[in-house]
Parts: C-alpha cells; sequence; structure tokens
C-alpha cells in the first residue's frame, strides 16, 4: 500500500518570492509516477505537475519545478516568483499501486502574501 | 462539451435516503474514481472502476454503491445516506499514466 506525508499544512509565501512544499511517500512499486495537484477556493482539482519515476530529471512546467530524490522517496515542489493566484491547496499524490488509484497526501495549504 | 460532469453541484437530502450523484465524462477515458474530501482528511477514494462492468472499492466504500454500465458514466449512490457522508465529492477519470481530470465536485448535506 501507498502512504503520502505532506508535513507542512500550511506554508505563507511572499508575492514573487520562492516557496518549495514537502512531500514524501512509501510505494512498493518500481515504475510510478508522482503528481502534484492545486485546489483553489473553487474547489476545482488542477493537475500541476506530474514526475515518472524512471526519469532523472526533475520535471518543470513554467514557474514549478519539483525536486525528486527516488532513494529518498522524497517529491517536493518549488513554486518561484509567486502570485496571488498560486494561494490554494496542495495535494502530493504518487500512482502505480495497483490499478492506477491515486493516493493523496493531506495537503498544505498554500497563502500569498501581496 | 469535452470534459468530466459531475452533477448536482449541491446536493441537500435527509438522513435515510438515497441518493445518486452522477459522474460523465467524453473522452472514453478507461479509468473513474469517486473520492471524497472531508476536512483533515484529504482526498479519500471511495470506490473506482477500470473499464465498463469493472467495479473495485477503494479505502472508504461502506455505505455507497457504484455501477459502470457504460464508459462514460459512473453514479455513485448512498443507499441509505447519514451524517457522516456529508462532504463534498469529486469523480475523476483517467487514461492511466498521464494524470487524472477531475469533475467540479458535489457538495453533499445530509441532515
Amino acid at each position: 500500500a501507498q502512504t503520502v506525508t505532506q508535513s507542512q499544512p500550511e506554508m505563507s509565501v511572499q508575492e514573487a518570492e520562492t516557496v518549495t512544499l514537502s512531500c514524501t511517500y512509501d510505494t512498493s512499486e518500481s515504475d510510478y509516477y508522482l503528481f502534484w495537484y492545486k485546489q483553489p477556493p473553487s474547489r476545482q482539482m488542477i493537475l500541476v505537475i506530474r514526475q515518472e519515476a524512471y526519469k532523472q530529471q526533475n520535471a518543470t512546467e513554467n514557474r514549478f519545478s519539483v525536486n525528486f530524490q527516488k532513494a529518498a522517496k522524497s517529491f517536493s515542489l518549488k513554486i518561484s516568483d509567486s502570485q496571488l493566484g498560486d494561494a490554494a491547496m496542495y495535494f502530493c499524490a504518487p500512482w502505480g499501486d495497483q490499478g492506477g488509484k491515486l493516493i493523496f497526501g493531506q495537503g498544505t495549504e498554500l497563502s500569498v502574501k501581496p | 462539451d469535452a470534459g468530466i460532469t459531475q452533477s448536482p453541484r449541491y446536493k441537500i437530502t435527509e438522513t435515510g435516503r438515497q441518493v445518486t450523484l452522477m459522474c460523465h465524462q467524453t473522452w472514453s477515458h478507461s479509468y473513474m474514481f469517486w473520492y471524497r474530501q472531508d476536512l483533515g482528511h484529504g482526498l479519500r477514494l471511495i470506490y473506482y472502476s477500470a473499464a465498463a462492468d469493472i467495479t473495485d472499492k477503494g479505502e472508504v466504500p461502506d455505505g455507497y454503491v457504484v455501477s459502470r454500465s457504460k464508459t462514460e458514466n459512473f453514479p455513485l449512490t448512498l443507499e441509505s445516506a447519514t451524517r457522516s457522508q456529508t462532504s463534498v465529492y469529486f469523480c475523476a477519470s483517467s487514461p492511466v499514466a498521464s494524470g487524472y481530470t477531475f469533475g467540479s465536485g458535489t457538495r453533499l448535506t445530509v441532515v
């Protein structure tokens, strides 16, 4: 079974600054994917970025990048040049265990100060 | 319109009533999922389906029933609603490895 831990229930960042959200996971799978989802106040779940575990290169999507440490089972999300619209709940989710189920962490609520 | 649609958006029902939440996707994705989201618990998987006529339990299936007679539809039924089932329910679909796409959610209140 997979477990996911997001150890920071809340984070705050100044607009235009950089913030890193942490995630650790446990899985028995050798080949899997990792995802970060964003949930703004509208409650819509939005895919931010994904990482294939077999790739050594860290994924990047515009201002969002990950630091993937496979041996440590760590998958942190870095948001550069933070914007007010980045304020949301962020969920880490590994995928690969038994039939495509995403297991979500508890989430980190990010606030962005102007 | 292409996408994944949940209905209703909001629902209030009474304890003991049966209620069905609808989910429809237009991509013909194989996988579909139902999650519930509660404060302090994140998103928890209720049921999922790998294809039409194939369903399986997730983490919190008790009190819920699903069916999937067609690939595009995956309704979730609460057989006898309880107050503990007050939650926000999300449906999602996936072609397997490219990440889920979520519906907009249904806020269900059981009084």
